[in-house]
């Protein structure tokens, strides 16, 4: 079965750590974003790649890095997590447009 | 500008009545429309897609959506809800040229009564 799998499911920070989310596909999908999910707003864009080495931002990129060194590890950076970062993180890959997203079971971060 | 609205963050129903959750969308270019569905504490799952074949998309767990231009909407419809059916379900809308990056509306939470 193809997967999408992010390393944590819950994670707890302090505030000023610098904070590591791991994601990995087996799909050999070209396309990886991360989305952050809050109550009544939805999934938001943090970032997204195209390919090994690129990243576009998306909606939501302030206090948010990433890095895609291989095409199938995508890494959210949180640099000095604050307690507004605290959140449900989403992955998803993708192989084009019309295949739709496969998604990770998600990270729920709390920043105290 | 491209945009998804989802009527309702709440929606009730009883087992066994009609499910429907509304979704618009606003496209400058032709959509692709996609239902997702979380359950508690997990990733979104796959529920049925339109990319521009049949207008009348069937998927899983008894769910289907029709992709009305005219009205730019693409409503999730079940003749008959399920205990299971309970969870969050969110529209998406993405186009062909746009890295696939997607927009998702804001979800709508099922509820369902025994």
């Amino acid at each position: 079965d193809v997967k999408v799998t992010q390393s944590s499911r819950y994670l707890v920070k302090r505030t000023g750590e610098k904070v590591f989310l791991e994601c990995v596909q087996d799909m050999d999908h070209e396309n990886m974003f991360w989305y952050r999910q809050d109550p009544g707003l939805g999934l938001r864009l943090i970032y997204f790649s195209y390919d090994v080495k690129m990243k576009e931002k998306g909606d939501i990129p302030e206090g948010y890095s990433v890095s895609r060194e291989k095409k199938e590890r995508f890494s959210l950076i949180l640099e000095s997590a604050s307690t507004n970062q605290t959140s449900m993180y989403l992955c998803a890959s993708s192989l084009g447009t019309v295949g739709g997203y496969t998604f990770g079971s998600g990270t729920r971060l709390t920043v105290v | 500008a491209q945009s998804v609205t989802q009527l309702g963050s709440h929606v009730s129903v009883s087992e066994g009545a009609l499910v429907l959750l509304r979704c618009n969308y606003s496209s400058s270019v032709p959509p692709y429309l996609f239902w997702y569905v979380q359950y508690p504490n997990q990733g979104l799952q796959l529920l049925l897609k339109y990319t521009s074949a049949a207008t009348l998309v069937k998927g899983i767990n008894g769910f289907e959506a029709e992709f009305k231009k005219s009205e730019t909407s693409f409503h999730l419809t079940k003749p008959s809800a399920h205990m299971s059916d309970a969870a969050e379900y969110f529209c998406a809308v993405t186009f062909h040229s746009n890295f696939n990056k997607f927009y998702f509306g804001s979800g709508t939470k099922l509820n369902v009564k025994p």
